[in-house]
């Protein structure tokens, strides 16, 4: 099992350009998410789905899109980079939503806005 | 809203040192609560889980009881290792949402 996987692990843009960062789970997984990672905020939730077809917005939505047409991929698009989404950015997924449910982690697209 | 709160790292400690990082929590519901560990240009992977009051989760010498009346789920070590060097995360997870919270992470760095 691949698990979780990402890419590209490192990406630079310029300001203005987008972008899609992929994200794919091979463990059938109903829930996925995106998160940001910055120093001292810890994670923040950018968006999640529960199923295919269906998404939703975190916390920290504004400049990104996501869709969710099968079961394994959740890609995530910058519309139009900015230097504030500068981030490491890390996607995940669970067997289903639930409270005691655990969530597994990508390794991670660090993304640098210049 | 609900919220999480640990205790500002770093946190340096000496091999076979006993550790305790704090980590409390706000839930209007009735919370699961995680620790997941952050090694070096890796994703986050889960540490133990509590899923209700007085659990006590544990796993590879880590511990964390989930305390309803403190609002607290600390983790404690009682001798770390340099291995043990990571960021160590605090979250929780409320019914009838889909969303975790984060704390803001604390950096351990264990020294031989």
């Amino acid at each position: 099992n691949a698990g979780v996987t990402q890419t590209p692990k490192f990406q630079v843009l310029k300001t203005g350009q987008s972008m899609t960062l992929q994200c794919a789970q091979d463990m059938n997984h109903e829930y996925m998410s995106w998160y940001r990672q910055d120093p001292g905020m810890g994670l923040r939730l950018i968006h999640y789905s529960v199923g295919a077809g269906i998404t939703d917005q975190g916390e920290v939505p504004n400049g990104y899109n996501v869709s969710r047409s099968t079961t394994e991929d959740f890609p995530l698009r910058l519309l139009s980079a900015a230097p504030s989404q500068t981030s490491v950015y890390f996607c995940a997924s669970s067997p289903r939503q639930g409270v005691t449910e655990e969530q597994y982690f990508g390794p991670g697209t660090r993304l640098t806005v210049t | 809203g609900d919220s999480v709160t640990q205790m500002e790292g770093p946190v340096t400690l000496s091999e076979e040192a006993f550790l305790t990082i704090n980590c409390t929590y706000t839930a209007t519901g009735y919370p699961s609560l995680f620790w997941y560990v952050q090694y070096p240009g890796e994703g986050l992977q889960l540490l133990l889980k509590a899923t209700k009051a007085d659990d006590k989760g544990s796993n590879k010498g880590f511990e964390a009881t989930y305390r309803k009346e403190t609002t607290s789920f600390h983790l404690e070590k009682g001798s770390v290792q340099v291995s043990d060097s990571a960021v160590y995360f605090c979250a929780l997870s409320t019914s009838g949402t889909y969303k975790y919270i984060f704390g803001t992470g604390t950096r351990l760095k264990v020294l031989a």
